[in-house]
């Protein structure tokens, strides 16, 4: 079957580093996107895992590794504006649907 | 990447009506396009699977009868909730994957917030 699981909720503070953790089972894989969701706004691209390792690209990094069906979203210098729901999707081998998990709602506090 | 456009953003109805969305890719020609559904604080749940110039694909549990999907054309695609419900009152946002990109990556519209009295 499929199954995406993620912390439903975290807090950090300004300035600080936070690690979303998420892990997956899927059908298949091919490769694995991070989005952020604002309230009531589709998502946005953040990042793209197709292989093992650290991808880096400014203020984010997602790591993946495959054989444990893992993924993290580092997000540094934390500010305001990154309070959001962050969204793990694997996509599926064979149809190259995206499957979402429920998201991980940061706040990010002063 | 790819820019696309939902219409309406926004629409109230009543109970009994049937409303249509549309789904525009403003800059390329998608042959495929996807539908999700997002009740609140909750994850997107892809609905189906549109193909241009072909029937939709839909997920378990999703009625086709219910919503119906044209994708008549590379650049649009329309979904029609018909006789709508209070429980179909839901953020409805549309995705389309450019293959001329190296990976898999789906570009998402602005989204449609649907509210059935």
């Amino acid at each position: 079957g499929q199954n995406i699981d993620q912390p439903t909720e975290m807090t950090a503070t300004e300035g600080a580093i936070v690690q979303i953790n998420c892990t997956y089972q899927t059908s298949g894989f091919n490769g694995l996107f991070w989005y952020q969701q604002h309230a009531g706004e589709a998502p946005t691209f953040l990042s793209y895992n197709v292989l093992d390792g650290l991808e880096e690209k400014g203020r984010f990094s997602s790591f993946l590794s495959r054989s444990k069906g893992y993924s993290y979203l580092l997000l540094k210098e934390l500010q305001m504006k990154d309070s959001a729901s962050y969204l793990c999707a694997p996509c599926d081998g064979s149809s190259y649907k995206l499957i979402f998990g429920s998201g991980t709602r940061l706040l990010v506090r002063p | 990447g790819a820019v696309v456009s939902q219409h309406p953003s926004w629409v109230i109805c009543k109970s009994g009506t049937s409303v249509k969305i549309e789904c525009r890719s403003l800059d390329f020609q998608a042959t495929t396009m996807f539908w999700y559904r997002q009740f609140p604080k909750q994850s997107l749940m892809l609905m189906a699977t549109s193909n241009e110039g072909s029937k939709a694909t839909y997920e378990q549990g999703v009625e086709k009868d219910k919503f119906l999907i044209n994708h008549a054309s590379l650049t649009l695609s329309t979904l029609t909730v018909t006789s709508a419900h209070p429980e179909d009152s839901s953020f409805y946002i549309c995705s389309v994957r450019d293959l001329g990109y190296d990976y898999n990556e789906q570009f998402f519209g602005p989204g449609t917030r649907l509210t059935v009295l």
